[in-house]
């Protein structure tokens, strides 16, 4: 079946200016993760969602910053009020918890660039 | 607090050349390791994933080892090609927290024809 798919692919901001990053799971996957990889920095954890639970916001860096899923599907973070260190590319991964060990599956990712 | 290193941070070989990748974390108290492989503009793959109870896995030219006691990984490239030209990242799933990988920086490999 189809992967991790995240839109847009590049996203280019004024500072200051909302945005809002879609991803879409592989299908029948319960958890959904967001991750951040800032230039020459290593992948950060930013949220996480398993089913209905209460979702992990631990890595989240600021108020600026939420996210939002559906069920056990489409997931969209939102950044408020972009700042430049906000440009990143933002990652997007499933995984069938509890099946497969937990196993991680990866979207392309959305590269923001905030001016 | 959980730390991964992955040396060396970049690597350049001739074509079929076998190369070991290094990865080491400081806390033994994991519930799995995964390699990854990043190309630029594609997000990451998932290239071989070793439970904290297994020794080593295997996928065609690749092959990983854990050693938990001293916090080691190495991913052991055969026979080196330039499509495996790309940045490898280690990162470890800490026991009773799964769902944060904690993430090394990464080896940017350059296979040369």
């Amino acid at each position: 079946g189809a992967g991790v798919s995240q839109s847009p692919s590049n996203k280019v901001t004024e500072k200051g200016k909302d945005v809002e990053l879609r991803c879409d799971p592989i299908s029948g996957h319960t958890a959904l993760y967001w991750y951040r990889q800032r230039l020459g920095q290593g992948l950060e954890f930013l949220i996480y969602f398993q089913g209905n639970s209460a979702p992990d916001k631990s890595g989240l860096p600021s108020d600026r910053f939420s996210a939002e899923r559906t069920g056990e599907s489409v997931s969209t973070l939102t950044i408020q009020r972009t700042q430049q260190e906000d440009s990143a590319v933002y990652l997007c991964a499933s995984s069938l918890y509890g099946v497969t060990y937990n196993e991680q599956f990866f979207g392309p990712g959305t590269r923001l660039t905030v001016l | 607090k959980q730390e991964v290193t992955q040396i060396p941070a970049a690597l350049s070989v001739p074509e079929g050349e076998n190369l070991v990748l290094n990865c080491s974390f400081t806390d033994s108290a994991i519930y799995n390791l995964q390699w990854f492989r990043q190309d630029p503009g594609k997000g990451l793959t998932s290239l071989l994933l070793i439970q904290s109870s297994q020794r080593e896995q295997t996928s065609g030219r690749l092959n990983a080892s854990l050693d938990k006691s001293s916090g080691r990984s190495t991913l052991y490239i055969a026979a080196s090609q330039p499509g495996d030209s790309a940045t490898y990242l280690c990162a470890v799933l800490n026991a009773g927290n799964n769902r944060k990988l904690i993430w090394g920086l990464g080896t940017s490999l350059a296979v040369n024809p």
